[in-house]
């Protein structure tokens, strides 16, 4: 099965900041993984598909980059309503494997 | 309206089954994928299992295979989830989850119902 790993798990930042979170594959992916954020007690909702597309309604503050087994999740200019877990997610082959997610704090 | 709603959780001895279910509307279902991911309380997400477009094709997570039976019926929009042999490490909220392809990543989710493992 493959394995993503994400950095850091937790990450204190302040409104207006760039943030970067990293995931990892244990093998090759192409370009199969997905990002989600999860606010509490809410579904996950989905971020960034094919590592780098935007999802239709996502804010462009959001980006995503990377292939292979190295991948980011960016937010430009932090805003009070980012601050959740975010998780990424691997859709290469079956298990569809999920980080162990990143939770994004107010500094 | 997109919508995915789950029913059927709650509180089961170890050994007892429980049957999820997961209705959909405001979306083609048939030509979703469907899955289900599980979260345990405080802990992240965990994929379960999938089933295809048709019913034809079921994957699962080692944890549960032999033990959890997914399946869809297209004809009433709607995802099971029948759980058998259930352990109290199967305590989680469970989410029905979609997509089209794998490429497009899992775009529709439901709101999640609790299944709670106890003697």
């Amino acid at each position: 099965d493959i394995q993503l790993t994400q950095s850091p798990s937790f990450l204190s930042a302040s409104v207006g900041d760039r943030v970067t979170i990293t995931c990892r594959a244990s093998q090759g992916i192409s370009s199969y993984l997905a990002w989600y954020q999860q606010k509490p007690g809410k579904a996950p909702k989905l971020l960034i598909y094919a590592a780098s597309t935007l999802q239709s309604g996502v804010p462009s503050r959001f980006s995503g980059s990377g292939s292979g087994t190295e991948f980011t999740l960016t937010i430009s200019s932090l805003q009070p309503e980012d601050f959740a877990t975010y998780y990424c997610q691997h859709l290469n082959n079956y298990p569809h494997t999920f980080g162990q997610g990143t939770k994004l704090e107010i500094k | 309206e997109v919508q995915l709603v789950e029913s059927g959780g709650g509180l089961v001895q170890p050994g007892g089954s429980l049957r999820l279910s997961c209705a959909a509307s405001g979306f083609t279902f048939s030509n979703y994928w469907m899955h289900w991911v599980r979260q345990a309380p405080g802990k992240g997400l965990v994929w379960v299992s999938r089933v295809n477009t048709d019913g034809s094709g079921t994957t699962y997570a080692d944890s549960v295979k032999g033990r959890f039976t997914i399946s869809r019926d297209n004809a009433k929009n709607t995802l099971y989830l029948q759980m058998n042999s259930l352990r109290v490490e199967d305590t989680a909220v469970y989410y029905c989850a979609g997509f089209r392809s794998s490429w497009y990543g899992m775009d529709v989710w439901g709101q999640g119902t609790t299944v709670t493992v106890s003697s």
